[in-house]
């Protein structure tokens, strides 16, 4: 799987959007790109995903550059339940089936009131 | 709350001792993974089954082992405990085993081996 870099710390203000960045820049064509998040000690949780598209559900925005070798998650009105730790992972194919994801340190965002 | 079930929440055991995990997947999905996050490693993939069968490996111990039985739920076993074993383990279900197949996951088993 192509290696990720994020910032291992980001604030942001309650209210305003939060945008975390992501570095892969030896992502393959065929190597999709995934955000969860972990709150505390609770299990992952599943963000959003894309492959070259930007990307938007009821959580958040991805948006992926052109050469794909970099994305951003936005949130788009944080709130202190946000404040978590951040995964952006990058997922290849291997095998007869896709292997399980590669967790970096992620970026621990903080929501300030 | 993801759908994916996983028991007990909380063991603790001594070195030397067996457990065992057992996770539920949700309804419909095949394909199910156990992770480990411990403090200094991190979450690391252990194995990954799809509908009974294994088929990936991570860093999973030669002490640890897996299977899937034909109800779809899932049991990690730990056998030979050791301290360094203390960790949290998760289980993640996905419906099938795709790259652009999204994992979900449960929320954890806390092991502590004294």
């Amino acid at each position: 799987d192509a290696k990720t870099t994020q910032p291992p710390s980001m604030d942001c203000a309650e209210g305003r959007a939060a945008n975390l960045p992501c570095n892969h820049s030896t992502i393959s064509g065929n190597e999709y790109v995934y955000w969860y998040r972990q709150i505390h000690s609770q299990g992952p949780q599943y963000i959003i995903h894309g492959l070259k598209n930007n990307e938007t559900n009821e959580m958040a925005s991805l948006i992926i550059t052109e050469d794909r070798k970099s994305s951003t998650l936005i949130l788009p009105h944080a709130t202190l339940r946000d404040t978590a730790v951040y995964y952006c992972i990058v997922r290849a194919y291997s095998g007869g089936g896709a292997d399980g994801l590669t967790f970096g340190k992620g970026t621990h965002l903080i929501i300030q009131p | 709350d993801s759908g994916v079930t996983q028991t007990p929440k909380h063991l603790i055991t001594a070195t030397g001792q067996r457990v065992t995990l057992r996770c539920s997947p949700r309804s419909g999905d095949l394909s199910v993974y156990w992770y480990q996050q411990s403090l200094d490693q991190g979450l690391q993939f252990l194995i990954q089954y799809y509908n009974g069968e294994e088929r990936a490996k991570g860093n999973i111990l030669e002490r640890f082992s897996a299977q899937q039985f034909p109800d779809l739920h899932s049991e990690l076993n730990l056998s030979s405990l050791e301290l360094g074993d203390s960790a949290l383990y998760f289980c993640a279900s996905s419906v099938d085993e795709g790259v652009g197949e999204t994992q979900y996951f449960g929320p954890g088993t806390r092991l502590l081996v004294l």
